[in-house]
């Protein structure tokens, strides 16, 4: 099983600000089957990043991810106060399909 | 517009049962794989199972042996029945659509979920 490691726990930063999201694999992710999701309180997740770097419907250009193999990337540029959430990462290059434990974005 | 609604959660003992149901419209279900994706109170997610266009399944190991995932093409619905349920079993059970009718493994869109409470 590919375990994914996610940090910082937490991030406080200012709107405006950049966010860096890391997430570490305990091997290789296949194809760069890596996806992105973004969660709110009181509502499921929603995709945000597949294939690493291919940002899914509905999410400005401010979201991109990058990287292969075992380190992976979630950049958020221009923060903005709805960027609140809770990001997970997940590797779907081999089962079990797992997530990482989860990134919270908080916007100062 | 795709949307998934799950029902069927509730609270039951330890070693029950319970069997829950995703209604699926917005999109032609019989062409997309399907999983169940759970998330315990205030953690993290959990992929639980997976059942393919054609009905080949997948399970996590955590239920392996205790649940079975099941799909009526005909009516749109997915299904998870629960058996010998724990606690550690409780958690938001969340259905989701797959990108193709082979499992990929990418969740979008999700539906809201139901709860399932395990406790005596």
């Amino acid at each position: 099983e590919i375990v994914l490691t996610q940090s910082p726990g937490t991030l406080s930063l200012s709107p405006g600000e950049r966010a860096t999201l890391s997430c570490r694999a305990s091997q290789s992710v296949r194809s760069r089957y890596l996806a992105w999701y973004q969660q709110k309180p009181g509502q499921a997740p929603r995709l945000l990043v597949y294939g690493a770097s291919s940002r899914a419907t509905g999410f400005p250009d401010r979201f991109s991810g990058s990287g292969s193999g075992t380190d992976f990337t979630l950049s958020i540029s221009r923060l903005e106060p709805e960027d609140s959430a809770v990001y997970y990462c997940q590797q779907y290059g081999s089962l079990p399909w797992t997530f990482g434990q989860g990134t919270t974005v908080e916007i100062k | 517009e795709v949307q998934l609604v799950e029902s069927g959660g509730g609270l039951v003992q330890p070693g029950g049962s319970l069997r829950l149901s995703c209604a699926a419209s917005g999109f032609t279900f019989s062409n997309y794989a399907m999983s169940w994706v759970r998330q315990a109170p205030g953690k993290g997610l959990e992929w639980v199972s997976v059942i393919g266009g054609g009905g080949g399944s997948t399970y996590a190991d955590s239920v392996k042996g205790r649940f079975t995932i099941s799909r009526d093409n005909s009516r749109n619905f997915l299904y998870l029945q629960m058996n010998s349920l724990r606690a550690e079993d409780t958690a938001v059970y969340h259905c989701a659509k797959d990108l193709q009718w082979e499992p990929h493994g990418w969740f979008d869109p999700w539906g809201p979920g139901t709860l399932v409470t395990v406790s005596s």
